[in-house]
């Protein structure tokens, strides 16, 4: 079946440092990947995504490249900023919409 | 545009009852997601529908768990009699068709705990 490995947290930084999470994942087709991201009592919220190997999915900042021949899709950021402190999923989705997602990776950034 | 609306927030149930949550979506998404997050773990897939009909319910736990959508739009999820670990945040998700290139857009969940 389908899964989403994500590097565990959580993971703290200093306010202007550059970020990566990464994500791998397995599955049989050829799915479509991305990441959303939860702030502090929030829902979750798409962030970004990519529909096919090579593809940059990118917004806020944040950018993700869909790598086929290495099954990852890792989420980097050049400089962050204390407000993009939050939760990060990685997921795939196949065939009809339905997704898998990972656990989630805490980022807290500190000023 | 209003967003994937669910009620209540919060609940609190005693175990072996019941309870029912409820999901407004997106005007216009033919397609409705329920995911049960269970805390420190991503969403795991309940029920998807397409339209008023369901695409994927191959694990939601059928026992306790029944979830409808009724015309289409606005969904209800139930859990008869409920259990400890069913202890969670039920989120509900839409998205303009059901195909693997579309994100979801979540409600702000529902947390559920039983005691």
């Amino acid at each position: 079946g389908n899964s989403v490995t994500q590097m565990e947290g959580p993971v703290t930084l200093s306010e202007e440092a550059f970020l990566t999470i990464n994500c791998t994942y397995t599955a049989t087709g050829y799915p479509s990947l991305f990441w959303y991201v939860q702030y502090p009592g929030e829902g979750l919220q798409l962030l970004l995504k990519a529909t096919k190997a090579d593809d940059k999915g990118s917004n806020k900042g944040f950018e993700a490249t869909y790598r086929k021949e290495t099954t990852s899709f890792h989420l980097e950021k050049g400089s962050v900023q204390v407000s993009d402190s939050a939760v990060y999923f990685c997921a795939l989705s196949e065939g009809a919409g339905k997704s898998t997602f990972g656990d989630g990776t805490t980022l807290t950034v500190k000023p | 545009e209003a967003g994937v609306a669910q009620s209540p927030r919060y609940k609190i149930i005693e175990k072996r009852q019941s309870v029912a949550f409820w999901c407004n979506p997106i005007s216009g998404h033919a397609t409705l997601y329920w995911y049960q997050q269970i805390l420190g773990q991503g969403p795991k897939l309940l029920i998807q529908f397409q339209n008023n009909g369901v695409v994927d319910d191959s694990q939601l736990p059928k026992d306790r768990f029944s979830a409808e959508r009724l015309k289409g739009v606005d969904s209800t999820l139930k859990i008869q009699p409920a259990k400890l670990e069913d202890s969670a945040v039920y989120l509900c998700a839409s998205s303009l068709e059901g195909s693997r290139d579309y994100g979801y857009t979540f409600g702000s969940g529902t947390r559920l705990t039983v005691v």
